[in-house]
């Protein structure tokens, strides 16, 4: 099976900028999540989709959003990109069904901000 | 605040003694708890988990405590390897009330294991 995929795996972009990253999950898992790593915060949660439906969502300001596909495939989108946005942004799949459902990271994209 | 730490941010060990990763928490709706492994430039990848109504889970040469008491856990990789040089994230989860696919994370300890 293939594993989660993320697009694209490098960006640049400059402040005021938008940007949207893209993820494919594991096939067959209905779950997306997805994740922001900085030096300082760590790991931090942005969200979750499931369904084409927010489920979840972490302590991000309104700039950050996201949506999900009939597919499952998800997208993320960040607008008026700050020099603090830059990170690398993780998504992680996981299977419906289980009281507890593993999550599987894809290899994120790295953002920077200039 | 920060409800998961990790608050060694390195550990060095030999290889063939055992590796010890504290992780400790305070939230006590968190109920399932992860251990994630990263190697740069690769998204983090699960390890070993453990629910709270068990105080120990062994899968190979790792093995996760839980001392609910304490709110802490800990992971033992015996013996370490110099493949298992990694950052290692604590993940925990609160499962019961719809929140169970947000992970928060510790920020990570970083293994290096020396031939």
């Amino acid at each position: 099976k293939a594993g989660v995929t993320q697009t694209p795996r490098y960006l640049i972009k400059t402040r005021g900028q938008q940007v949207t990253l893209s993820c494919s999950p594991i096939s067959g898992h209905r779950s997306v999540s997805w994740y922001q790593q900085t030096p300082g915060q760590g790991l931090q949660f942005l969200f979750e989709y499931f369904s084409e439906t927010q489920r979840n969502k972490g302590n991000f300001p309104g700039r950050f959003s996201g949506r999900q596909f009939s597919n499952s495939r998800s997208e993320m989108n960040v607008s008026t990109l700050e020099l603090g946005d830059s990170a690398l942004y993780l998504c992680a799949s996981s299977f419906e069904g289980r009281t507890y459902n593993e999550q599987f990271f894809g290899p994120g994209t790295r953002l920077t901000v200039l | 605040d920060q409800q998961v730490k990790q608050n060694s941010p390195s550990l060095s060990v030999q290889e063939g003694r055992i590796s010890i990763l504290n992780c400790d928490y305070t939230n006590s709706m968190f109920d399932y708890f992860l251990w994630y492994k990263k190697y740069p430039a690769e998204g983090p990848t699960f390890l070993i988990s453990i629910s709270s109504i068990k105080d120990k889970n062994e899968d190979g040469r790792f093995t996760v405590f839980l001392n609910k008491s304490a709110k802490h856990l800990s992971l033992h990789i015996v013996p370490s390897q110099p493949g298992d040089s990694a950052v290692y994230f604590c993940a925990a989860s609160a499962t019961r009330g719809g929140s169970n696919y947000k992970l928060t994370f510790g920020k990570g300890t970083l293994l290096t294991v020396n031939p």
